[in-house]
């Protein structure tokens, strides 16, 4: 069965400090997509970044990095110098062609940044 | 460019009466979904519809039916509200996947509240 696990439930920093969210997922699958969304606190829901299973290279966004690790079924997510406003809830979720790719969410990371 | 749009944004109902939950796209998206978000935990599948004409049943589907009326409109139904379908939920759509990956990609809209007395 698929699952996502964001083991970590509130992470609280103070702004420019950088903070990584962990995510690590189960599929037997190999032919599958991750996925970030972050939820701020108006609850709409945006799309950060997809990587499929075949391309491990990292990837960077600004001061948003991803590390994708197949070895350790590890997607983890990466904000440089974080600001008052990256908090927000952050979500890992999984997919795959079999079943129309549904997405399997993790349970999500609450990002607080204190200033 | 509206993306997806879901009425209404907050509903009450009292146990046991009905309502439609809207949602429509207009990024001509072949496949829609269904989705409920409860505190503390990560989107759950009610339904989808891989294409115009065509629902399936996703992780948590008891208590709802949907509706694909057409390429743009997916509907939500609850026929007897309970207090556990307090909620906030989710319509998504997304492009037929094919060569390109970016086709992939579930677009959200804005959520529905929704709580039953």
């Amino acid at each position: 069965a698929q699952k996502v696990t964001q083991a970590q439930t509130e992470i609280s920093v103070v702004e420019k400090e950088d903070v990584t969210l962990d995510c690590v997922y189960e599929t037997r699958d190999t032919t599958y997509y991750l996925f970030w969304y972050k939820q701020p606190p108006s609850g709409e829901l945006v799309f950060l970044i997809r990587r499929n299973s075949f391309d491990e290279q990292n990837e960077i966004s600004g001061r948003y990095s991803w590390n994708f690790q197949k070895s350790t079924s590890s997607f983890n997510f990466t904000i440089t110098a974080s600001q008052v406003v990256d908090s927000a809830v952050y979500f890992c979720a999984l997919s795959d062609p079999d079943s129309n790719y549904q997405l399997i969410w993790g349970a999500g990371t609450k990002l607080i940044i204190k200033p | 460019n509206a993306g997806v749009t879901q009425t209404p944004k907050f509903q009450v109902l009292k146990t046991g009466q009905s309502m439609t939950l809207q949602c429509a796209q207009d990024m001509n998206h072949n496949s829609m979904y269904w989705y409920r978000q409860d505190p503390g935990m990560g989107l759950r599948l009610i339904y989808y519809s891989a294409s115009e004409g065509t629902t399936d049943k996703g992780e948590v589907p008891n208590g709802y039916n949907v509706s694909r009326l057409n390429k743009r409109e997916f509907s939500l139904r609850l026929e007897s509200a309970a207090p556990s379908q307090t909620s906030v939920y989710f319509c998504a759509s997304r492009p037929l996947a094919g060569g390109n990956l970016a086709k992939n990609i579930q677009y959200f809209g804005a959520g529905t509240r929704l709580s039953v007395l």
